[in-house]
């Protein structure tokens, strides 16, 4: 299976703290995008890194990407209850075109 | 940014029926997929909804099973045909634009319950 992994499978953390999810992958990819899923409901993207990057930000986001590695961080800082989600890296490899393949995903706790 | 709705956004169905789902956009996409994420599962591409042409599925998908209409650039329906219990899931559209590398934008999923 070329499915990412990522890890923790799960996190709990208390509200103002700051969660680190990380993704690993298996192939040369094009992108690697990061995505928050609330309750079993859509997919709300939330950032896309390009393979020749290798950091980016978005708010309270912090996402890196070794390529060396094969893998990805997302970094939320002083979280908050409504972070409370699952969060899923999906790659978009070289060779699959447009297509995505999402990892294992992390269940986010915050307490309030 | 697109806008994607999807119908039902919810339903149970007897084992042995079929259920048709719709997944609207917007605007104009060239690329529409359908996924499907079994309970506490992440997702599983099933195939990409092709403008004028048949769907291309992904290994352990078939067309009799899964059968899939692309009749504009706007919109898509994904049969889920002769129910079990299995295939209880949620499954999402997504659009997006062909070799940009830009985001997919989902649908709310429509969840599905076989009983």
């Amino acid at each position: 299976s070329q499915q990412g992994e990522e890890d923790p499978q799960a996190l709990s953390i208390q509200e103002g703290e700051n969660a680190t999810m990380n993704c690993s992958y298996k192939t040369s990819i094009n992108n690697l995008q990061w995505y928050r899923q609330n309750s079993g409901r859509g997919l709300v993207h939330l950032i896309l890194i390009r393979s020749n990057e290798r950091e980016k930000h978005s708010g309270r986001l912090r996402v890196t990407l070794d390529t060396s590695k094969k893998s990805s961080s997302l970094l939320i800082t002083a979280s908050r209850a409504a972070d409370t989600a699952s969060y899923f890296c999906a790659t978009e490899w070289k060779s699959s075109g447009d297509k995505l393949t999402f990892g294992t995903g992390t269940r986010l706790a915050v307490r309030p | 940014s697109a806008v994607i709705s999807q119908k039902p956004s919810r339903d149970i169905c007897q084992r042995g029926t079929s259920l048709t789902i719709q997944c609207q956009v917007d605007s104009q996409v060239t690329m529409m997929f359908w996924y499907r994420q079994q309970p506490g599962q992440s997702l599983t591409l099933i195939a990409t909804a092709n403008q004028g042409s048949e769907a291309t599925y992904e290994s352990g998908f078939v067309i009799d099973k899964f059968p899939i209409s692309r009749p504009n650039l706007t919109f898509s329906t994904l049969t889920v045909s002769n129910l079990s219990p299995e295939d209880s899931s949620i499954y999402l559209c997504s659009v997006g634009r062909r070799g940009l590398q830009e985001t997919q934008y989902f649908g709310p999923g429509t969840r599905l319950l076989v009983l």
